[in-house]
């Protein structure tokens, strides 16, 4: 079964780090490119930050260019996001989504809050 | 960046009703690059349509079309499934940019 399980999520303080992890499995991770996608309580979909199969390519939205730093361990099956200066308005639910957007984790939630 | 407008905010309708949703971007791109997600609450978002295919699973009554800076998604007769929230994305240049939805509601 394809499947991406999202971890690391938690609540942390402002100016914090975290990071997250998403398991991939029942597929060819390094074949393919990954997203970090966010939601905001009660609002819509943002995307975060892209990176290819082989790691060459790596995309950030504005939002958290610098903050965010966007890894994978093709050998691990497994995609990262590390995070830091973490702010309020990075309150969301944290998805990896693989590729075109067909598959997607089930979220993992980061809530920063003193 | 591409910013993507959706129209309506809210579409509501009646089961066995024509939903016609409306993205439109700030610049064009290739519909190659237009993608359509359905989100219901509590869940992770579901790819619908990508460029003029429709994803695996999807039925037929959900089509995408359009081209430049305009792209609908259509969805010929509601079934009760399908009240949700719909996105289309651009995935043609970074950032990839999320419209900010439609909420398709029960009439």
């Amino acid at each position: 079964e394809v499947q991406l399980v999202e971890s690391g999520g938690g609540l942390v303080q402002p100016g914090g780090s975290l990071r997250l992890s998403c398991a991939a499995s029942g597929f060819t991770f390094s074949s393919y490119d990954m997203n970090w996608v966010r939601q905001a309580p009660g609002k819509g979909l943002e995307w975060v930050s892209y990176i290819s199969g082989s790691a060459s390519t790596i995309y950030y939205a504005d939002s958290v260019k610098g903050r965010f730093t966007i890894s994978r361990d093709n050998a691990k099956n497994s995609l990262y996001l590390q995070m830091i200066s973490l702010r309020a308005e990075d309150t969301a639910v944290y998805y990896c989504a693989r590729g075109r957007g067909g598959v997607w984790g089930q979220g993992t939630t980061v809530t920063v809050s003193s | 960046e591409i910013v993507l407008t959706q129209s309506p905010g809210t579409l509501s309708l009646s089961p066995g009703e024509r939903a016609t949703l409306s993205c439109r971007a700030s610049q064009s791109f290739s519909s190659s690059y237009l993608t359509w997600y359905q989100q219901k609450p509590g869940q992770a978002p579901r790819l619908l349509i990508y460029g003029a295919s429709r994803a695996t699973g999807i039925p037929d009554r959900f089509s995408g079309s359009g081209s430049g800076t305009d792209f609908t998604l259509t969805i010929s007769r509601l079934e009760p499934e399908d009240f949700a929230v719909y996105y289309c994305q651009q995935y043609g240049s970074s950032p990839f940019t999320f419209g900010p939805g439609t909420k398709v509601d029960i009439k």
